[in-house]
């Protein structure tokens, strides 16, 4: 089945460490995008790609970094910048042409600070 | 950052009642507005988008409006089920391809 994988489902942070979210797509779509939900809010844009080798800074990128080697995958990397990991992260894709188009979601990683 | 608003926050209802949020986002650079479903352990998966100043969108019990001038669009549940339980995000697209969302309306519905 076509879809969109996330992994780890649950990581763990030290301090000081950076740790990379896998995010891996199988429906051949052009434009990727990382969320992060913490509880009582709604999903905030981290980074977005358009075309692969190409990517956007969204809403609340500072303490993260992407990168867009190939088409089916937009690993997150947490750096040891970001003051405040622990939240809930999504992975989206969707066609990427006009703005009609619905993002697909993967089932997300759970980051916790030990 | 453009704020996209949902109300109400959560709402419960009994099965067989109808039921209706709404979403608001800034009327100005509008491209695109987005509904999604997001039921407990799943992934959010899309309802409807809408692009269209007075778009009026359907599937099942479910409908959704959009009003662009004055930036707002209404989600109806006609008949809402316990299988309807869920957070239902609204997300505005201002021309960057890339979505604001609301912080969702948490629907409980009781048997």
């Amino acid at each position: 089945d076509g879809g969109i994988t996330q992994s780890p489902k649950y990581l763990f942070r030290k301090e000081g460490q950076n740790v990379t979210l896998s995010c891996e797509q199988n429906l051949n779509h052009d434009a990727m995008y990382w969320y992060r939900q913490d509880p009582g809010q709604g999903l905030r844009l981290i980074y977005y790609s358009q075309i692969v080798n190409d990517f956007q800074k969204g809403d609340i990128a500072e303490g993260y970094s992407v990168s867009r080697e190939k088409k089916e995958s937009f690993p997150l990397t947490v750096t040891s910048a970001q003051k405040n990991p622990t939240a809930f992260y999504l992975c989206a894709s969707s066609p990427g042409q006009g703005y009609n188009q619905p993002q697909h979601f993967g089932d997300g990683t759970r980051l916790s600070i030990l | 950052i453009l704020n996209v608003e949902q109300s109400p926050q959560s709402l419960h209802v009994q099965e067989g009642d109808s039921t209706n949020f709404t979403c608001s986002f800034p009327s100005s650079n509008f491209y695109a507005l987005h509904w999604y479903r997001w039921e407990t352990a799943k992934s959010p998966e899309a309802l409807f988008v809408m692009t269209l100043n007075g778009d009026e969108k359907k599937k099942g019990r479910i409908s959704a409006t959009l009003n662009t001038k004055e930036g707002y669009s209404y989600l109806y549940i006609k008949g809402s089920q316990p299988e309807d339980s869920a957070t239902y995000l609204c997300a505005s697209d201002t021309g960057r391809r890339a979505l604001t969302f609301g912080s969702g309306t948490r629907l409980q519905v009781q048997p």
